[in-house]
């Protein structure tokens, strides 16, 4: 059964210095991957996805995520944060029947 | 296009109760999925209603439960309320006609339900 594991439940930075968020994956093939992200009371946005095509995956709002099979990873980062980044951002996989399987999710705080 | 709207945003119910919460998909989404969040256990899936039928189900009691209008709007359904159901629940539409990841799914704002 696909997986995925958010290595960070929370993670802080400065304004304008890179974010790095871990999320691990478990699946018996290639699976596709997505990250989304949920700013307070508003709903799931995508941020990009991951479907085997290319492995370097570019996404909204500067984002981008790297699948590396070797070590079965998939990290979003961005080179320079923004205030505005500010939200709760959560690693999914779909599962064979569709559904999403989501991770438990990392909450990012960007300081001024 | 407009995006997912679900009503009522916001509910309080006592335990017992029951409640129905409204999801309506952008125009031209034929899938239709419910997730539950709570801070315990996350996010988790609940159904997906397309063309009117239920294609997939989540690890939820039969008190969850759910449908679809032929105009694709879907309504959940929960009976004998608990405590433990106080959650955010969120809809989300996708254009998906066939399995595959590579539908992305548009979410709603979700309904917060708070069961007193």
């Amino acid at each position: 059964a696909q997986s995925v594991t958010q290595l960070d439940s929370h993670v802080s930075v400065s304004e304008g210095t890179p974010v790095l968020l871990r999320c691990n994956y478990s699946s018996s093939y290639s699976p596709s991957l997505f990250w989304y992200v949920q700013h307070p009371n508003k709903g799931l946005q995508l941020l990009l996805k991951y479907t085997s095509a290319a492995t370097l995956v570019k996404g909204i709002n500067g984002f981008e995520a790297e699948f590396k099979k070797s070590e079965t990873s998939f990290h979003l980062t961005k080179p320079s944060a923004h205030m505005s980044d500010a939200a709760e951002y959560f690693c999914v996989v779909p599962h064979n029947t569709d559904k999403l399987i989501f991770g438990t999710g990392t909450r990012l705080q960007v300081f001024p | 296009k407009a995006g997912v709207t679900q009503t009522p945003r916001y509910l309080i119910k006592t335990r017992g109760q029951q409640v129905t919460l409204s999801c309506s998909p952008i125009s031209g989404h034929r899938s239709v999925s419910w997730y539950q969040q709570t801070p315990g256990q996350g996010l988790q899936f609940l159904f997906e209603y397309f063309s009117e039928t239920q294609r997939n189900k989540g690890n939820f009691p039969g008190r969850f439960s759910g449908r679809q209008f032929s105009n694709s709007r879907s309504e959940m359904n929960v009976s004998t309320l608990e405590l433990g159901d106080s959650a955010l629940y969120l809809c989300a539409s996708s254009p998906r006609l066939t399995s595959g990841a590579q539908w992305e799914q548009f979410f709603g704002p979700g309904t917060r339900l708070t069961v007193l």
